[in-house]
């Protein structure tokens, strides 16, 4: 079976400018979620969905953080502008139920903003 | 708001012997689970084992289990007979079994700050 995949693994941007990160949860799972790893925070939770609507962003840093889920295969979180404190590897991961089953993580982004 | 600590950032073992990583986390819950994480360099994240709070008996998974102490608090690995690909980091990670207002579950994963194995030969 197929895992969480992302895309891209890497990307390297400019300040201000526009990064899409993209996911595809395995499929059947019916949770979605976002985290952040960084040296200085640790992982961290973005956001979370179930069903595609968005159930827990609390951990979205702030407006330039944005994120989606169109259908249950895809999900994406996109920062607008981007900022050198953005540099990061972002995860997600997916569950079947409302989340309560067991995370299987995707291979992360590693984002790096100049 | 639930903590775990790992206090080990870095932590050694000899091929073939036991190692014991710690962890700790606070909560005023009673019911939620506890998870123990593996990320090799490939930095995929990998689950190895979890625990159920209202279980009193430890999980086991092959040549892992946990010494799981409620009251203390205490959510330790132990990696018997260590293999050089057991060298990675290793994050404890906690999560409720709150309910958020929305009715849905609150399934957000809490994770320490991490210990590295590394396996010597």
């Amino acid at each position: 079976d197929a895992g969480v995949i992302q895309s891209p693994r890497h990307e390297v941007t400019e300040m201000g400018q526009e990064v899409t990160l993209r996911c595809k949860p395995i499929s059947g799972h019916n949770s979605l979620f976002w985290y952040r790893q960084t040296m200085m925070r640790g992982l961290e939770l973005l956001i979370y969905f179930n069903n595609n609507v968005p159930i827990d962003d609390s951990g979205m840093p702030e407006d330039r953080f944005s994120a989606k889920m169109p259908n249950a295969s895809f999900s994406t979180l996109k920062i607008q502008p981007s900022e050198p404190r953005d540099s990061a590897v972002y995860f997600c991961a997916s569950s079947t139920g409302q989340g309560e089953k067991e995370q299987y993580f995707g291979p992360g982004t590693r984002l790096t903003v100049t | 708001a639930q903590t775990v600590t790992q206090s080990q950032p870095e932590m050694s073992v000899q091929e073939a012997e036991t190692v014991t990583l710690s962890c700790t986390y606070d909560t005023s819950e009673s019911d939620y689970y506890l998870f123990w994480y593996k990320q090799p360099p490939s930095r995929q994240m990998i689950l190895v084992i979890r625990q159920e709070a209202y279980k009193q008996q430890n999980a086991t998974e092959n040549r892992f289990s946990v010494n799981f102490q409620k009251a203390a608090k205490s959510f330790s690995l132990k990696i018997s007979d260590s293999q050089l690909g057991d060298a990675a980091m290793y994050f404890c990670a906690y999560r409720s079994s709150a309910v958020l207002f929305s009715g849905a579950g609150s399934y957000q994963l809490t994770f320490g700050k991490g210990t590295k194995l590394s396996v010597i030969p």
